[in-house]
């Protein structure tokens, strides 16, 4: 069982519906948790980060932690084509010196206009 | 601001040949630094991690290495690449006193071993 799962896609949504992407995590010591987003043929970008259960908004971005569950979720709302792109997930251990994350493979997101 | 550079962006090897990846970090002291690899639509494979200057963690058996000469310096080297070495290297650093794990990556180095 690989550490953090993602839901395989792609995903594929029209302009303007929100978008749900979801990760599991099987370490119980994992403490933070991040998505990021990665154009085709670049490197990937922070756009989240979620320590405390709940959600967490910024701007048309909402990230969920459900720790009980290790499930991590990411809504889009009100998504553009800027928004297609591969969100790669990430669990990682708070306090540590090494600062090491482990990253799900990744789901795919199509936004038709 | 802070700055994280790669290069060279793009690099064809022949099998065997040797390799050195260069990332550079400015306006930060001290970050964790770390390299990854990513085969074509597959998440990343953290290859090495370091603390600090000479200090190198080594998360997957390869033919690949790592050093930091200074702070702000990591460099991926291999002696004889290996046609499975091909891939995205990318180099990532993190703030070494929040421990959080914000991890910040540099634009990357596509490498092609024929």
């Amino acid at each position: 069982q690989k550490e953090v799962e993602q839901n395989s896609g792609p995903l594929s949504v029209p302009e303007g519906a929100i978008a749900s992407l979801n990760c599991t995590y099987s370490d119980r010591g994992s403490q933070s948790f991040f998505w990021y987003r990665q154009y085709s043929g670049k490197s990937p970008e922070l756009i989240m980060s979620i320590y405390s259960n709940g959600d967490k908004e910024d701007g048309r971005f909402t990230a969920q932690l459900n720790k009980a569950s290790q499930y991590v979720s990411l809504l889009i709302r009100d998504s553009q084509p800027s928004d297609s792109a591969t969100y790669l997930c990430a669990g990682g251990t708070l306090n540590t010196n090494a600062g090491k994350s482990t990253f799900g493979d990744g789901t795919t997101l199509t936004v038709k206009p | 601001s802070q700055t994280i550079h790669q290069w060279p962006a793009t690099l064809v090897q022949p099998v065997g040949s040797p390799l050195s990846l260069e990332c550079t970090v400015e306006g930060t002291s001290n970050p964790n630094l770390y390299w990854y690899r990513q085969a074509a639509g597959r998440g990343l494979q953290l290859l090495f991690y370091s603390v600090g200057i000479g200090q190198i963690s080594s998360e997957v058996p390869q033919n690949l290495s790592a050093s930091r000469p200074q702070d702000r310096q990591f460099i991926l080297s291999s002696k004889k690449l290996l046609l499975s070495d091909s891939g995205f290297y990318l180099c990532a650093w993190s703030y070494r006193t929040q421990g959080d794990n914000e991890q910040f990556f540099g634009p990357g180095t596509r490498l092609t071993v024929l």
